[in-house]
């Protein structure tokens, strides 16, 4: 099965800060890489994803770059601002894989701290 | 629309005991999932659901089964509780024609004692 590993586990900026999180993945039919922000004591929630077919896509402050050949994918949020502070999970899968499932696997997260 | 809702919210189980956690989604979604989310460990997928009356194990299954009588409806159980079940439980569902978010429930802190 895919295997998803990310790092940092923590990571502090200073408030306007630029950020970045790195995962990679093992299984090279993964074709879609979303990521996820939970804040504290809330549920995830997608804040944005890339499929294999490009490499790099951008929404406002934040920006997600795929290596297809080094398997490993990047999000990159620009500009921090406190309430960008949560926990951040980047996750893989296979759309329309032999399961009919896009079980998503995800990476350990990593908490983001944007100080003020 | 509710989104996905998950009842109850909070949970405390003796060891042995039983409960079923309730998923529900209003969405039309084909796939449901249940997660577990324990402190360095990410999400790790429980069992899963393509459809009405499937199911399948996911990375975690031990312990747990599932139905999915109605579409709707993604019922997690738990025949005998034990300690290393403490967690916190996420319901999630998915695809609809052309959109492949996963939208999760509020969550289900479960705690065996």
């Amino acid at each position: 099965g895919e295997n998803v590993e990310q790092h940092p586990s923590t990571l502090s900026v200073q408030e306007g800060d630029s950020a970045v999180i790195k995962c990679t993945y093992s299984d090279s039919a993964s074709n879609y890489f979303p990521w996820y922000k939970q804040e504290l004591g809330k549920r995830p929630q997608l804040i944005i994803d890339i499929r294999s077919n490009v490499g790099e896509k951008k929404d406002q402050r934040i920006a997600v770059t795929l290596n297809k050949t080094a398997k490993h994918f990047s999000l990159h949020i620009t500009e921090t601002q406190p309430e960008d502070s949560a926990v951040y999970f980047c996750a893989a899968t296979q759309l329309g894989s032999q399961t009919g499932a896009n079980n998503l696997f995800f990476g350990t997260g990593t908490r983001l701290t944007v100080i003020p | 629309n509710a989104g996905v809702t998950q009842t109850p919210k909070f949970r405390v189980l003796k060891t042995g005991q039983s409960m079923t956690l309730l998923c529900a989604q209003d969405m039309n979604h084909e796939y449901m999932y249940w997660y577990r989310q324990d402190p360095g460990m990410g999400l790790r997928l429980i069992h899963y659901s393509v459809g009405e009356g499937t199911t399948a194990k996911g990375e975690v299954p031990d312990g747990y089964n599932v139905s999915r009588l109605k579409k709707q409806n993604f019922l997690l159980g738990l025949e005998s509780a034990a300690p290393s079940q403490t967690s916190v439980y996420f319901c999630a569902s998915s695809y609809s024609q052309g959109n492949t978010e996963a939208f999760f429930g509020q969550g289900t802190r479960l705690t065996v004692v």
